[in-house]
């Protein structure tokens, strides 16, 4: 199984800064990454999917990068709304996810 | 527009099972596949696995194979989830969820509310 490490696995920032969430692979997975968001108490919601491409309906201040087994989730101008738990997912084999980097205001 | 209705809390005892129900609409079933993902308290997104509902074919996660059966009814846009031998890390919230695709290595794009599964003695 592939498993997927992300970091932080907790982060403090402002509004209006810049986050960067990154995510390994424990082996190659080509650009079948995603990201999701999970608000407490809520459904995941798809934000981008391999690697880059945005979902829609969901803000351009979201954005992905990455290959092969380095992943990262760029979240540029913060806003209250954004402050939550985001997860990485591989779907290159059987999916898998990584633990989770829960956003927090500062 | 798309909705995936999950059926009701449960609770339940050790060595019993639990079969949760996923309602879809809204969209073409059998073009989509359906996941199901499991979440226990406090903690991250598990992968349990993965139903073609185009012809039935199923991935289950190494973990809980052997104890997982996800099923279908195509006339009535529902999908199972069974879990047999119930322990109690098994108490979690179970989420159904589309995938963009059928290949079963697609992102999910539509997700349930989710069902919360108690197994306690």
């Amino acid at each position: 199984d592939i498993q997927m490490t992300q970091s932080p696995s907790s982060l403090s920032a402002s509004v209006e800064d810049t986050v960067t969430i990154t995510c390994r692979a424990s082996q190659y997975v080509g650009a079948y990454v995603n990201w999701y968001q999970q608000k407490p108490g809520k459904a995941p919601n798809l934000l981008i999917y391999a690697t880059s491409a945005l979902q829609s309906g969901v803000p351009s201040r979201f954005s992905g990068s990455g290959s092969a087994t380095d992943f990262t989730l760029t979240i540029s101008s913060l806003q209250p709304e954004d402050f939550a738990t985001y997860y990485c997912q591989q779907t290159y084999t059987s999916p898998s996810f990584g633990q989770g980097t829960r956003l927090e205001i500062k | 527009q798309v909705q995936l209705v999950q059926s009701g809390p449960e609770v339940t005892k050790p060595g019993a099972s639990v079969k949760v129900s996923c309602k879809a609409s809204g969209y073409t079933f059998i073009n989509y596949g359906i996941s199901w993902v499991r979440q226990a308290p406090g903690q991250g997104l598990e992968w349990m696995g993965w139903i073609s509902t185009y012809n039935g074919n199923t991935n289950y996660a190494q973990k809980i194979q052997g104890r997982v059966t996800m099923t279908t009814d195509t006339s009535t846009t529902t999908a199972y989830m069974e879990l047999r031998s119930l322990r109690s890390d098994d108490t979690a919230v179970y989420y159904c969820a589309r995938d963009e695709g059928d290949s079963g290595y697609d992102p999910n794009d539509y997700w349930g509310q989710g069902t919360l599964v108690t197994v306690s003695s």
